[in-house]
């Protein structure tokens, strides 16, 4: 089985600080991991993702991911949050050893970046 | 086409009726899923399609829903007997799987559907 936990969900930061938006997951064996974003009325698009080697996985609109294999994480991460990246942020996991191909995602994090 | 596209954006319907969604996934993308997204709640799977292979219908949350997808073309999700707990956002999305399926969604806009 794998499962996707997003223990938050709503993160408010202010314009120029630094976000973090959490992750942890389960697989049985070892993971792939994406972040998508949901902006208001369209569907998910993609950020990132890690398969393997560099821990720090870098992706769109300057926002970066880091894997964790000790703390099973993958938090979202941007060094200056602007009020453009509010919305709904969706981490999702695949074991890539199982064969099951769908992908598991997290119930979603509200970020909201005032100005 | 250039995305996966979905039809209606919209359906209102009335509870009992029956209703059809339309997934025209990204050419050459041999994987097709369907996702339901309720109001405050996470992506929930439904059915994936790889090919010629059967379907993964294991997400259906009951015999109202079915898909069907020829080949590696367009699918339709049909609910029937609507329910006021069937309204959410249905998304489709596709990929293209490589050999070790690391490949991401590409997802349509979804259709919301609202039973009255």
């Amino acid at each position: 089985a794998q499962s996707v936990a997003q223990p938050e969900d709503q993160v408010n930061v202010a314009e120029g600080n630094p976000l973090t938006v959490k992750c942890t997951y389960s697989v049985s064996g070892n993971p792939y991991l994406f972040w998508y974003v949901q902006y208001p009325n369209r569907g998910l698009q993609f950020l990132l993702k890690y398969i393997t080697g560099d821990n720090l996985v870098k992706g769109s609109y300057g926002f970066e991911a880091e894997f964790n294999k000790s703390q099973t994480s993958f938090h979202l991460k941007k060094p200056s949050a602007l009020v453009s990246d509010s919305a709904l942020y969706f981490c999702a996991v695949r074991d890539k050893n199982s064969g099951y191909s769908t992908l598991t995602f997290g119930k979603g994090t509200m970020l909201l970046v005032s100005p | 086409g250039a995305g996966v596209s979905q039809s209606p954006s919209n359906k209102v319907t009335e509870k009992g009726k029956d209703v059809e969604l339309r997934c025209d996934p990204i050419s050459g993308h041999t994987a097709l899923y369907w996702y339901r997204q309720r109001l405050g709640q996470g992506l929930e799977f439904l059915i994936y399609f790889q090919g010629n292979s059967a379907p993964d219908k294991s997400g259906l949350p009951s015999d109202r829903f079915s898909a069907e997808r020829t080949g590696e073309s367009v699918s339709t999700l049909t609910i029937q007997r609507t329910q006021q707990e069937d309204s959410a956002v249905y998304l489709c999305a596709s990929s293209q799987e490589g050999r070790l399926g690391a490949g991401g969604y590409t997802f349509g806009s979804g259709t919301r559907l609202t039973v009255v």
